[in-house]
């Protein structure tokens, strides 16, 4: 059983196209997160919705758009994809936000490749 | 120190050797220290969350210490196996949002 998942795991799709990638936790947990591997490798948060309800929305462009139907569910909507949106995109649960020594569960990653 | 920073960046060692690699992080407001493996092709598992000033905490062969006071923590490998190798990825956790600030990961190669 797979706790946290995300589809697709690779997607190659053009400059201007719009595209989700869509994340499920099967943990129970409150709290979720998009988190993306930069050029030099480093994790860095994007967004996070606490059972449902939006709470972290770091400097990203206004063409993310994450969407929570229910708190097992966050998806990431992307408009008119760019180049530099290239990256590798990771979903995480945690079981309540801000919880001591409560440790996020990541899925597998979306490789996102824009040409 | 403003970020979370983690060294070596990469580390090569020998089957049976012993390794340790330091993450700092801003010891004001702390919360807590996070530590991740992260293999190859795999998801980031967590192997520790540490709150306490002086914390030691033990998985197998793999322990780690934390001083909040001045911002840094170890991570052990007592007797490396190449099943080991990952990518080590420390991070500062926020009390109020479960943001996770990561370091750029120490990546461990063991050699049979």
């Amino acid at each position: 059983d797979t706790a946290v998942s995300q589809t697709p795991k690779y997607l190659v799709t053009q400059m201007g196209n719009d595209k989700s990638i869509k994340c499920e936790q099967n943990l129970g947990h409150d709290t979720m997160y998009w988190y993306k591997q930069d050029s030099k490798k480093f994790l860095k948060i994007m967004f996070s919705y606490n059972n449902k309800e939006l709470i972290i929305n770091e400097t990203v462009p206004n063409r993310f758009s994450p969407k929570s139907p229910d708190k097992a569910h966050l998806n990431l909507h992307i408009n008119s994809l760019e180049l530099g949106d290239s990256a590798v995109y990771f979903c995480a649960s945690s079981r309540r936000r801000g919880e001591l020594g409560s440790e996020a569960f990541f899925g597998q990653g979306t490789r996102l490749t824009v040409v | 120190i403003l970020n979370v920073e983690q060294s070596p960046q990469s580390l090569h060692v020998q089957e049976g050797d012993s390794t340790n690699f330091t993450c700092s992080f801003p010891s004001s407001n702390f919360y807590a220290l996070h530590w991740y493996r992260w293999e190859t092709a795999k998801s980031p598992e967590a192997l520790f969350v540490m709150t306490l000033n002086g914390d030691e905490k033990k998985k197998g062969r793999i322990s780690a210490t934390l001083n909040t006071k001045e911002g840094y923590s170890y991570l052990y490998i007592k007797g490396s196996q190449p099943e080991d190798s990952a990518t080590y990825l420390c991070a500062s956790g926020s009390s109020n949002t479960g943001k996770l600030i990561f370091g750029q990961g120490t990546t461990l190669q063991v050699k049979p």
